[in-house]
C-alpha cells in the first residue's frame, strides 16, 4: 500500500524561484526520505529526516517533518534548471529497517 | 554516478526468453533490493537481501527469480515474463544495521517484454 503521497503531481517555476513539494503519510513513521530521479534515470537520495527531527538543511534543501498532520515538505531555494526532475518521498515504518514505500513523485519543471 | 552499476541498461525480450539482470555495488554496504518502476505507479520494492540473505519478498510471481551470491552482486532471472512487467527495474544498496539508511540506486534495466 502506498504510504507517501506527493503533492502537487506536478510543479513548473521560473530559474531563481523557490520550488515546494509536499508529502502525507498514513502511519507513524522511523524516518522519512527525500529522493530525485532525472527522467529515465536512477534515484538519488537527498535527505533523511528521523522521527524526532523537525527540520534539515542540505545546501539549498530544506525539508521538515510533522509527525502531528503526518507530512514533510522539501523546498528547494533558488532553483536551477539542472534541478528539473522528479522528487519522491520515501517511509521506512514498522519493524522493517529496510523497507521503503515511494510515492508516485512530483515532477518538477525549471524553465531558464 | 552513486557506485551501483546495473547490466544491461536496455533489454527487449520475448515472453518465452530467459535472461538476467545485473547489479554491483562498489560501496561495500551489505543489503541489496530491487525494485519495479511502472509508468505512473509508485515505485514497488521487489525483494530485499541482507548479508546474503532474502529478507523480504514482496509477493513477487516467480517467474523472477532473485540471486545474491555475495554482498556484492544481486542478479535478477526473468523467464516466462507478461508484456506488464515492462517496466524500469532498479537495483539498490544500503548499510545494513539496527536503523534504517539511505539507499543508493543503480541507473536502472530499462526492460520491454514484447
Amino acid at each position: 500500500s502506498q504510504q507517501g503521497e506527493e503533492d502537487p503531481q506536478a510543479l513548473s517555476i521560473q530559474e531563481g524561484e523557490n520550488a515546494t513539494m509536499n508529502c502525507s503519510y498514513k502511519t507513524s513513521i522511523n524516518n522519512l526520505q527525500w529522493y530525485r530521479q532525472n527522467s529515465g534515470r536512477g534515484l538519488v537520495h537527498l535527505i533523511l529526516i528521523r522521527s524526532n527531527e523537525r527540520e534539515k538543511h542540505s545546501g539549498r534543501l530544506r525539508v521538515t517533518l510533522d509527525t502531528s498532520k503526518k507530512s514533510s515538505s522539501l523546498l528547494i531555494t533558488a532553483s536551477r534548471a539542472a534541478d528539473t526532475a522528479s522528487y519522491f518521498c520515501a517511509c521506512n515504518s514498522g519493524g522493517s529497517n529496510y523497507k521503503l514505500t515511494f510515492g508516485k513523485g512530483t515532477l518538477l519543471t525549471v524553465n531558464p | 554516478e552513486t557506485g551501483v552499476t546495473q547490466t544491461p541498461r536496455h533489454l527487449v525480450m520475448g515472453m518465452t526468453n530467459k535472461k538476467s539482470l545485473k547489479c554491483e555495488q562498489h560501496l561495500g554496504h551489505n543489503a541489496m533490493y530491487w525494485y519495479k518502476q511502472s509508468a505512473k505507479k509508485p515505485l514497488e520494492l521487489m525483494f530485499v537481501y541482507n548479508f546474503k540473505e532474502q529478507t523480504e519478498n514482496n509477493s513477487v510471481p516467480s517467474r523472477f527469480s532473485p540471486e545474491c551470491p555475495n554482498s556484492s552482486h544481486l542478479f535478477l532471472h526473468l523467464h516466462t515474463l507478461q508484456p506488464e512487467d515492462s517496466a524500469l527495474y532498479l537495483c539498490a544498496s544500503s548499510q545494513a544495521g539496527g536503523q534504517s539508511y539511505e539507499q543508493y540506486f543503480g541507473p536502472g534495466t530499462r526492460l520491454t517484454v514484447t
